[in-house]
């Protein structure tokens, strides 16, 4: 079965400090794997988006690695701001006619 | 302003009621998508239209019917309200299948 799995489900940090947010996936065939920050209230917002030969992609203090051999997917933010304070939610294209699989997401929390 | 754009954003009404929620895009996108978030923020998809032809229906009860008048609307209309359909639905659009998808606002739906 196609599957994300995401972790943590929710993390607290203080503002300025990094995080690293985790992302597994058993979807098979791979196309690609996309990261999107959903505000509260908001539609989800696309970060980065990483094809199978990519092993790293940022974006502003975002960036997201790929092991496509061991099916693992990360995202670090660095000196985080209040503003971060989101749901990240982990996308995987499988290839050919097939919609998207997402992950439940990590809520992250940056506290003053 | 070049986006997805959701009416309403708000709608709450009682069971067994019909009800419509409305999607315009202006990106130029020829590919359109009704998303369903619930309480526990998991994205499922519902449905995918490319240039105005179904080519995703996930495993919908046909109480919900998108209807697609042009390749910028894609309208999502559904009978017979039930207090399971209360949910967060979200509208996307992409350039093509595979391609980046830009989400709407959402339009919170609470059935009494």
């Amino acid at each position: 079965k196609n599957q994300v799995e995401q972790s943590p489900q929710s993390l607290i940090i203080l503002e300025g400090k990094n995080c690293t947010l985790q992302c597994n996936y058993t979807v098979s065939p791979f196309s690609n794997l996309r990261w999107y920050k959903q505000d509260t209230g908001r539609g989800p917002v696309s970060l980065t988006i990483m094809t199978f030969s990519e092993n790293t992609k940022s974006n502003g203090r975002y960036t997201a690695t790929l092991d496509a051999d061991t099916k693992q997917s990360s995202l670090h933010i660095t000196a985080s701001q209040l503003s971060d304070s989101a749901s990240y939610i982990c996308v995987v294209r499988l290839s050919g006619n097939t919609p998207l699989v997402f992950g439940k997401g990590t809520r992250l929390s940056v506290i003053a | 302003d070049t986006a997805v754009s959701q009416t309403p954003k708000y709608l709450v009404t009682q069971m067994g009621n019909d009800k419509s929620i409305k999607c315009e895009q202006n990106l130029g996108h020829d590919t359109m998508y009704w998303y369903k978030q619930d309480s526990k923020k998991f994205l499922k998809i519902m449905f995918s239209y490319n240039n105005k032809e179904l080519i995703i229906n996930e495993t919908v009860p046909n109480r919900f019917s998108p209807k697609s008048p042009d390749k910028a609307h894609l309208n999502l209309h559904i009978n017979s309200l039930e207090l399971g359909d209360s949910a967060v639905y979200f509208c996307a659009s992409s350039r093509g299948r595979g391609y980046e998808q830009y989400f709407g606002p959402g339009t919170r739906l609470t059935v009494t």
